[in-house]
């Protein structure tokens, strides 16, 4: 499985972007890059996916490098509610085997 | 619809014992998994089910079994409890459509002593 690697902790302001990056080197051609966060004593919720190109939600960016090897979930300003942790994890949707890794996350903390 | 529901929200264990984590989801989906989370850490998958009557290992899946006799249900079985196993819980499922996103329970925490 191919793994992704985040930095453990960040920190933002409230109000500012945040860029939360996440490194997947090892990543397949099949690979969609799917984000998660988990607010405090809560299960992950989804956040936002994508393949090659940047995509937009209502809660968030996520920018995909042209080698695909590293992503960037963006959020445009962030409120005391992001505080979570973020999880960028790898679904093979071709083979779709339904095993899902996830890694350690980043904990985002949101200063007022 | 409830989504993905999980019994007990949370339970005291004694060493040895044995007990079954409760998941259920309403939502018709094929694939169900169990993660648990240790404090201060991330989900590491320990059973998943792509259907009923199919299961595979995951990560971490010593100490534990699972079965899936109905597409609804994924009970996690803790045989013999251990300290090592205390942690938080979650069960999720998705539908198998590709890229559809994981619903997780509300998890269950479980202390073994």
């Amino acid at each position: 499985d191919a793994k992704t690697t985040q930095p453990n902790s960040m920190e933002s302001n409230e109000e500012e972007p945040v860029h939360l990056p996440c490194n997947h080197s090892t990543i397949s051609g099949t690979d969609y890059i799917h984000w998660y966060r988990q607010l405090p004593s809560q299960g992950p919720e989804y956040v936002i996916h994508g393949l090659t190109s940047n995509v937009n939600n209502r809660m968030a960016s996520l920018a995909i490098a042209e080698d695909r090897k590293s992503s960037t979930l963006i959020l445009h300003r962030a409120t005391l509610r992001d505080a979570a942790v973020y999880y960028c994890i790898l679904r093979d949707e071709i083979s779709n085997t339904g095993k899902l890794i996830f890694g350690q996350g980043t904990t985002l903390q949101v200063k007022p | 619809n409830a989504g993905v529901t999980q019994t007990p929200k949370f339970r005291i264990l004694k060493i040895g014992q044995s007990m079954t984590l409760q998941c259920t989801q309403d939502m018709n989906h094929n694939y169900m998994y169990w993660y648990r989370q240790d404090p201060g850490m991330g989900l590491k998958l320990i059973y998943y089910s792509v259907g009923a009557g199919i299961t595979d290992k995951g990560e971490v899946p010593n100490g534990y079994n699972v079965s899936r006799s109905t597409t609804e249900d994924f009970p996690l079985r803790l045989e013999l409890a251990a300290p090592s196993q205390t942690s938080v819980y979650f069960c999720a499922s998705r539908d198998w459509v590709s890229n559809e996103k994981l619903f997780f329970g509300s998890g269950t925490q479980l202390s073994v002593l």
